[in-house]
């Protein structure tokens, strides 16, 4: 069964600088990469698909990269609104797999 | 603007069942894959099952293989999960979400399974 793994598990960044997220997969999964973001209480919210693909609305700041095994996603100037846990899913083969989650931390 | 609203969640004993169900407006929902996606309290996301737009295919974890199942009503836009031997390990929120690849998502209903 595929796997997913994310790191790190808790991220500690400060408002207005980079945040880098890794995403691997135990086999490739060609480019059927999501990224998404959930807050406390909340659904979470694709933000980008196709390993690159920002969603409808999500703001440039963030973007994805990767391809195979290897994903990062990267959020270039974090806001005070984009401290939440981040989850990657691939959804090359069934059944499908969730990362276990990148709680990204204000510092 | 796609709406999905579950239901049917609640507190049942070990070994109780559920039948969950979603409900789709603002979208032709017999052309969509349909998603559920379970969180246990504290903990990350988890893949429950998936059906495609006919229903005529079917996909399950294996943590659920042989106690869920999953199904639609394309007349009235309805997804279903139907839970059965039900273990403290399945106290969850579940969600239901528009396609295999979860694009627009629901709110969520709880499920907890306590005696």
């Amino acid at each position: 069964e595929l796997v997913m793994t994310q790191s790190p598990a808790t991220l500690s960044v400060s408002p207005g600088e980079r945040a880098t997220l890794s995403c691997r997969a135990s086999q490739s999964v060609s480019s059927n990469l999501a990224w998404y973001q959930q807050k406390p209480g909340q659904a979470p919210r694709l933000l980008i698909y196709g390993a690159s693909t920002r969603a409808t609305g999500i703001p440039a700041r963030f973007s994805g990269s990767g391809s195979g095994t290897e994903f990062t996603l990267t959020i270039s100037s974090l806001q005070s609104e984009d401290f939440a846990v981040y989850y990657c899913q691939q959804y090359n083969n069934w059944p499908r797999a969730f990362g276990q989650g990148t709680r990204l931390e204000i510092k | 603007e796609v709406q999905l609203v579950e239901s049917g969640g609640g507190l049942v004993q070990p070994g109780g069942s559920l039948r969950l169900s979603c409900a789709a407006s603002g979208l032709t929902f017999s052309t969509y894959a349909m998603s559920w996606v379970r969180q246990a309290p504290g903990k990350g996301l988890e893949w429950v099952s998936a059906l495609s737009g006919s229903g005529g295919s079917t996909y399950y974890a294996d943590s659920v293989k042989g106690r869920f199942t999953i199904s639609r009503d394309n007349s009235k836009n309805t997804l279903y999960l139907q839970i059965n031997s039900l273990r403290a390990e399945d106290t969850a929120v579940y969600y239901c979400a528009k396609s295999a690849m979860p694009d627009v998502w629901g709110k969520g209903t709880t499920v907890t399974v306590s005696s």
